[in-house]
């Protein structure tokens, strides 16, 4: 399971408030993603990040926002948390950034906004 | 965006060989194409990848077709705990690596 923990992993907040998930690794890899996944969609790519303070944007990164600030934590925070952003959120590692390295995923936050 | 093509369900008999097919008529000459599985609600896992030759580990083969712009995941036989959405993947680049673009994959039924 490459050592990965999410946390909190169920979550109830209410519409208008910030919440931050937090993603934890133990095997100092260097790539870390935020993916949500919602019925007849699969998972979508949120942000990810390819290094202590690198990141980018994925297919839904509007009204996210990630910080990486030493290589183990990856976290994903909803400034002003809205309903449609119910969801449950994967966080994965993968050992590189090529072409070649699969991902390893984490066991998923359940989070509803009321 | 997704860059491949998945049929939305499948149905398989215990024991039998499960072919599921993707389509990924897009995909660059040095893109990968990847297999995840997702069991129930747990995350994605990992079964396997290839560029252009056909590929297998203890889990499944991968068939990738000489245009490659399509391939086929084969579980030779099928078990109850296969019942799964099955997930082909190809990577696209992104400013810092590749980043993995997921479709609604195939959700495959494995019956006794």
């Amino acid at each position: 399971d490459a050592g990965i923990t999410q946390s909190p992993r169920h979550k109830v907040t209410e519409t208008g408030t910030p919440v931050t998930l937090r993603c934890h690794q133990t095997e100092n890899h260097r790539y870390m993603y935020w993916y949500r996944q919602d019925p007849g969609h699969g998972l979508r790519l949120i942000h990810y990040s390819y290094g202590v303070k690198d990141t980018d944007k994925g297919e839904v990164s509007d009204g996210y926002s990630v910080s990486r600030s030493k290589t183990e934590d990856f976290l994903l925070t909803l400034e002003s948390a809205t309903s449609s952003q119910t969801s449950v959120y994967f966080c994965a590692i993968s050992k590189g950034g090529s072409q070649a390295n699969e991902q390893f995923f984490g066991p998923g936050t359940r989070l509803t906004v009321l | 965006d997704a860059k491949t093509t998945q049929p939305p369900s499948m149905d398989c008999a215990e024991g039998r060989a499960a072919n599921l097919p993707c389509n990924h008529s897009t995909i660059s000459g040095n893109e990968y194409v990847y297999w995840y599985r997702q069991i129930h609600s747990q995350g994605p896992q990992y079964i396997i990848h290839g560029l252009k030759n056909n590929e297998t580990n203890e889990m499944a083969s991968l068939i990738i077709t000489e245009d490659r712009k399509s391939s086929t995941l084969i579980l030779p036989h099928a078990t109850l705990r296969d019942t799964a959405v099955y997930y082909c993947i190809v990577r696209v680049e992104g400013t810092g690596g590749f980043k993995t673009i997921f479709g609604a994959g195939t959700r495959l039924f494995v019956k006794a």
